[in-house]
């Protein structure tokens, strides 16, 4: 029973254009979520976060989005370049347990 | 800072046998979770230690298991190694137990065969 869903595998999108990854969770006791970018050969690396008591925070192109009652967030890269292409993942956390990994999403930015 | 440090980098193993990972965490971190990755079941928590101690454990069998040391490294056990023990090793460490923000090391290459 996956807690954190990515239910797309793969998202290809034109440089300089938008993109969007989504992930659902279902546990609603999860108040802190993160995405990571992951490149091939390489751990992951920490993008992005959002606590539950917030719907958005922005870092740079990089965007997430919470709907809570929902249970959605989204990421938003605005622009996207090519160095972008990487698999992301999502995780969740009830503060203070683990973490708890969505499946990833393969982006590929196009040039 | 030096980051997350993993060794080895890659190993083959045989059924049956057992293998011992390591992780040094950030310089000052204290808290080191271990996962594993594996193309269809993506990251998959292992364990956490904090302060040489266990502190979450996921839903992997006995086989698996670890320890902590004084100064914060961390190694993972495997025995009785299976095919499906076939992953990559992700550790991540973070300052404080279940932290928000962890940082992950390179990894270790486990094939089993």
């Amino acid at each position: 029973d996956q807690q954190v869903k990515q239910n797309s595998p793969s998202l290809s999108v034109q440089e300089g254009r938008i993109s969007i990854l989504n992930c659902d969770y279902t546990n609603s006791m999860f108040d802190y979520f993160l995405w990571y970018k992951k490149y091939p050969a390489e751990g992951p690396t920490f993008l992005i976060s959002i606590s539950s008591i917030k719907d958005k925070n922005e870092d740079g192109r990089f965007t997430v989005f919470l709907n809570k009652s929902a249970k959605h967030l989204s990421l938003h890269i605005v622009p996207s370049q090519p160095g972008d292409s990487a698999v992301y993942f999502c995780a969740a956390s009830n503060y203070g347990q683990n973490f708890v990994f969505g499946p990833g999403t393969r982006l590929s930015v196009l040039p | 800072k030096a980051g997350v440090t993993q060794t080895p980098r890659y190993l083959i193993k045989t059924r049956g046998q057992q293998v011992t990972l390591s992780c040094s965490p950030i310089s000052g971190h204290r808290s080191v979770s271990w996962y594993q990755q594996t193309p269809g079941q993506g990251l998959q928590f292992l364990f956490e230690y904090f302060s040489e101690t266990q502190r979450n454990k996921g839903n992997f069998p006995g086989r698996f298991s670890g320890r902590q040391f004084s100064n914060s490294r961390s190694e993972m056990n495997v025995s009785t190694l299976e095919l499906g023990d076939s992953a990559l090793y992700l550790c991540a460490s973070s300052f404080a137990q279940g932290g928000t923000e962890a940082f992950f090391g390179q990894g270790t290459r486990l094939t089993v065969v």
